[in-house]
């Protein structure tokens, strides 16, 4: 069993529609915890970054970390087409500090 | 260029070749880790340098595969003796002083997509 568990989808919605993604972990020492977005033949690039638990809002893009479920999850509110890539969620121990555990990513496509 | 820079973008190869893969980080990152992305499979970590060394190289699947950094900045991973299950994009990143080990923000570049026949 992988240390991060995310559902691959794909998820279609249409635009303006509110997107829920979500992993869950298994190891308590992760403490920081990352949203990354990856459009296609890119690198991934650092969406939002949340250290413990708590909640964190950047414009359209809310993270949630729930430490005691071991669950996180984004939402991103109004979707538009250009929100179409692949989010990937990743975690951090405070033991190996820069190593990232990754989620195997969501398939997002927004459809106008 | 500003980004993360990696060649070659495209590899295909024979089994049982060796191959290296280059990345040329930001300038002034001192931190630099090497990725692997299989299908389906999520991003793996292989390696972590922190200037030309590598405290952390408990990723790296294999004795097939290593990596070097020199001055600091370019680094090579090499892997020889390509099998089939070697095929997927290798990303690098880099990350500032203190950066990535703060916030976890490391910067990607585009990968390296290996195809092994």
């Amino acid at each position: 069993q992988k240390e991060v568990e995310q559902d691959p989808g794909p998820l279609s919605v249409p635009e303006g529609a509110i997107v829920s993604l979500n992993c869950t972990y298994s190891n308590s020492a992760f403490q920081y915890f990352m949203w990354y977005r990856q459009y296609s033949r890119k690198g991934p690039e650092l969406l939002m970054y949340t250290y413990s638990s708590g909640n964190k809002e950047d414009g359209r893009f809310t993270a949630q970390v729930d430490k005691s479920s071991k669950y996180i999850s984004l939402f991103i509110r109004d979707s538009q087409p250009s929100d179409s890539a692949t989010y990937l969620c990743a975690m951090m121990k405070s033991s190996t500090l820069g190593r990232l555990y990754f989620g195997r990513g969501t398939q997002l496509t927004v459809w106008p | 260029g500003a980004g993360v820079s990696q060649s070659p973008s495209n590899k295909v190869t024979e089994k049982g070749k060796d191959v290296e893969l280059r990345c040329d980080p930001i300038s002034g990152h001192t931190a630099l880790y090497w990725y692997r992305q299989s299908l389906g499979q999520g991003l793996e970590f292989l390696i972590y340098f922190q200037g030309n060394s590598a405290p952390d190289k408990s990723g790296l699947p294999s004795d097939r595969f290593s990596a070097e950094r020199t001055g600091g900045s370019v680094s090579t991973l090499t892997i020889q003796r390509t099998q089939q299950e070697d095929s997927a994009v290798y990303l690098c990143a880099s990350s500032p002083p203190g950066g990535g080990r703060n916030t976890g923000e490391l910067f990607f570049g585009e990968g390296s997509r290996l195809t092994v026949l």
